[in-house]
Parts: C-alpha cells; sequence; structure tokens
C-alpha cells in the first residue's frame, strides 16, 4: 500500500498568515493527490484534485502544488472559516489511501 | 444539485451485521463509481472499497474484505454496504463519497455505527 505522511500535525495561524501543509508519498504517485478539509461533525470536502486543479467553489486561497512523492498546500490568508482538519489521498492505485490529516486553528 | 443521503445512525449488538444505505441524486447513478471511507473515532480516514453501479463490479480494501460487502440497486439509486461480525473496532463513521475519477468530489452525511452490548 502507498503510505501517506502528513506534516505537521498540527499547527495554528493568525489571521492573513500563510499557511503550508505537506504530504508525503511512500512512492511516485503522479500528480494523483487530492486534498480535503474536514470541518469537526461534517464529512470532508474537496479543496484540490489532479496536485493543484481547485474544485469548484473553493475560494481561490487555496492552492495545491507539487509533484512525484512530495505535494504541499497553501492557504495564502488564512480566515477563520479555514480552521479544521486537513488530508491528503492518492488515487493512484488502490487501495486509496489518506494522511492522518493536520489539525489547523485560529491563533 | 448532487446529494448523497445515508441511512441513519446504528447501535448494534457485537456479532451482529448492519447494513447502511446511500441514496444518490442529482446526476446518473451510473455513470459514477461509488466509494465507501471509514473514520474511527478521533481518527483518520481508510478506504473500505468501491462499487462500479453500471456492472455491478467491486473492489475491496484487502483490509475490509470479508468485513464489508457493497452492493447497488440502480432502481432506487442506492449505494449499500453491510457490515459484518461487527466488534468494537467497528465502531466509527461511515461514509458514502462519489468519484470524480480516482477523488472524491461528494460525500454523504456519514452513518455512525456504534458497536455495543
Amino acid at each position: 500500500d502507498i503510505q501517506m505522511t502528513q506534516s505537521p500535525a498540527s499547527l495554528s495561524a493568525s489571521l492573513g498568515e500563510t499557511v503550508t501543509i505537506q504530504c508525503r508519498a511512500s512512492e511516485d504517485i503522479y500528480s494523483g493527490l487530492a486534498w480535503y478539509q474536514q470541518k469537526p461533525g461534517k464529512s470532508p470536502q474537496l479543496l484540490i484534485y489532479g496536485a493543484s486543479s481547485l474544485q469548484d467553489g473553493v475560494p481561490s486561497r487555496f492552492s495545491g502544488s507539487g509533484s512525484g512523492t512530495q505535494y504541499s498546500l497553501k492557504i495564502s490568508s488564512m480566515q477563520t472559516e479555514d480552521e479544521g482538519v486537513y488530508f491528503c489521498q492518492q488515487g493512484l492505485k488502490y487501495p486509496y489511501t489518506f494522511g492522518a490529516g493536520t489539525k489547523l486553528e485560529l491563533k | 444539485e448532487v446529494k448523497l443521503q445515508q441511512s441513519g445512525d446504528e447501535l448494534v449488538r457485537p456479532g451482529a451485521s448492519v447494513k447502511m444505505s446511500c441514496k444518490a441524486s442529482g446526476y446518473t447513478f451510473t455513470d459514477y463509481a461509488m466509494h465507501w471511507v471509514k473514520q474511527s473515532p478521533g481518527q483518520g480516514l481508510e478506504w473500505i472499497g468501491t462499487i462500479i453501479p453500471l456492472i455491478d463490479t467491486t473492489s475491496y480494501n484487502q483490509k475490509f474484505k470479508g468485513k464489508a460487502t457493497l452492493t447497488a440497486d440502480k432502481s432506487s439509486n442506492t449505494a449499500y454496504m453491510e457490515l459484518s461480525r461487527l466488534t468494537s473496532e467497528d465502531s466509527a463513521v461511515y461514509y458514502c463519497a462519489r468519484e470524480g475519477s480516482w477523488y472524491f468530489d461528494y460525500w454523504g452525511q456519514g452513518v455512525m455505527v456504534t458497536v455495543s452490548s
């Protein structure tokens, strides 16, 4: 199985601050990576697919980049509503696997 | 509007089985694979498996083979997952999610399964 390692496990950011979350795959996943945001008591919501494509309706302050085994999610200006847990997911091969999550809080 | 409406939360006895549903609306059910994902309390996400409703083909995470059975009813646009021989390790929230080409673009609201005597 492809292992997905996310970092950091948690972080806090001030309003307007730039936030970056990392995700490393145990093998090349050829940009087959998605990012999700999950808020307490809610289901995950797709933010980014194909490593860098923004899902419809997602604010443009979210962006994704990376290739090979290394990927990142950037929030260019932290907002209150961005608090939550962020997961990466590889879709190259079954079983699809997720990172353990990064908890983002407002400082 | 695409919507995945899951059945209600379940309280089940150890050793029993549970079957949950995921009713799709707002799109052509047979055009997309449906996946199931487990989220244990305070934990991350685990992929259980998928079904392609058009041809009733399934693929499972090896970890969930023998535990989960996925089916779909094209006449009612509903996907099902049955979990068998339940233990406390199966207590979790279970999501159905539509595949938008190897990622999940729509998710159900989740079913919380509690296994307790």
